[in-house]
């Protein structure tokens, strides 16, 4: 089955950028959607599509996908950015579709 | 307001089932599917399954699929998710959000708890 691979965590000083990958075989062929996870909180789609930022979402999101690396990139980190992120792809077939998550990615803000 | 509100915390027996509700509104219900995924406490996310409004198609999760059933009531624009057999490692916040396995969730309920205890 597929698998998505994401580093445990992610450190960054405030007002810099943070990267967070998502490592799947050939990911840069789907479509890879990023959700944040506050604490305590229901998690956010922040990204769809690769690269396409939701109503509402800051245009400090970005994202890109290419080869076996989908990057959800945070650009000038605030606090409020501290959490969880979790990349997803859809996978199996169009009569047999499922979803995937990767671990998660957990962001602190220093 | 377009929003997913879900019914309130569960606490359940092994082996006894649990139903949680998921009501939709501000929005054209049967114009997206709704998809289910639970969260084991200081776990990540995993994906339950999804329903179409439009047309009752399923699909779940390989691992779920002889437990778990999806339902929704139109007249009511309700999903329901319901967990059958219930073991302690079912202990999670479930969650219900409007998307399909393609499109992803852009709109999340606020979670359910489901505690599984003996």
């Amino acid at each position: 089955s597929y698998v998505l691979t994401q580093a445990p965590s992610v450190s960054v000083a405030p007002g810099k950028t943070a990267k967070i990958t998502c490592g799947g075989n050939n990911i840069g062929s789907k479509s890879v959607h990023w959700y944040q996870q506050r604490s305590g909180q229901a998690p956010v789609l922040v990204m769809s599509y690769d690269n396409d930022r939701p109503s509402g979402i800051p245009e400090r999101f970005s994202g890109s996908n290419s080869g076996n690396t989908a990057t959800l990139t945070i650009g000038g980190v605030e606090g409020g950015d501290e959490a969880d992120y979790y990349c997803q792809v859809w996978g199996g077939s169009s009569n047999n579709p499922h979803a995937i998550f990767g671990g998660g990615t957990k962001l602190t803000v220093l | 307001q377009v929003q997913l509100v879900q019914s309130g915390a569960e606490v359940k027996k092994p082996g006894a089932s649990v139903k949680v509700s998921c009501k939709a509104s501000g929005y054209i219900f049967a114009s997206y599917g709704i998809t289910w995924v639970r969260q084991a406490p200081g776990q990540g996310l995993e994906w339950m399954g999804w329903i179409s409004v439009y047309n009752g198609k399923t699909n779940y999760a390989q691992q779920l699929r002889d437990r778990v059933t999806m339902t929704t009531d139109t007249s009511t624009t309700t999903a329901y998710m319901e967990l059958m057999s219930l073991r302690s490692d079912d202990t999670a916040v479930y969650y219900c959000a409007r998307g399909d396995p393609v499109t992803g969730g852009d709109l999340w309920g606020q979670g359910t708890l489901v505690s599984v205890s003996s």
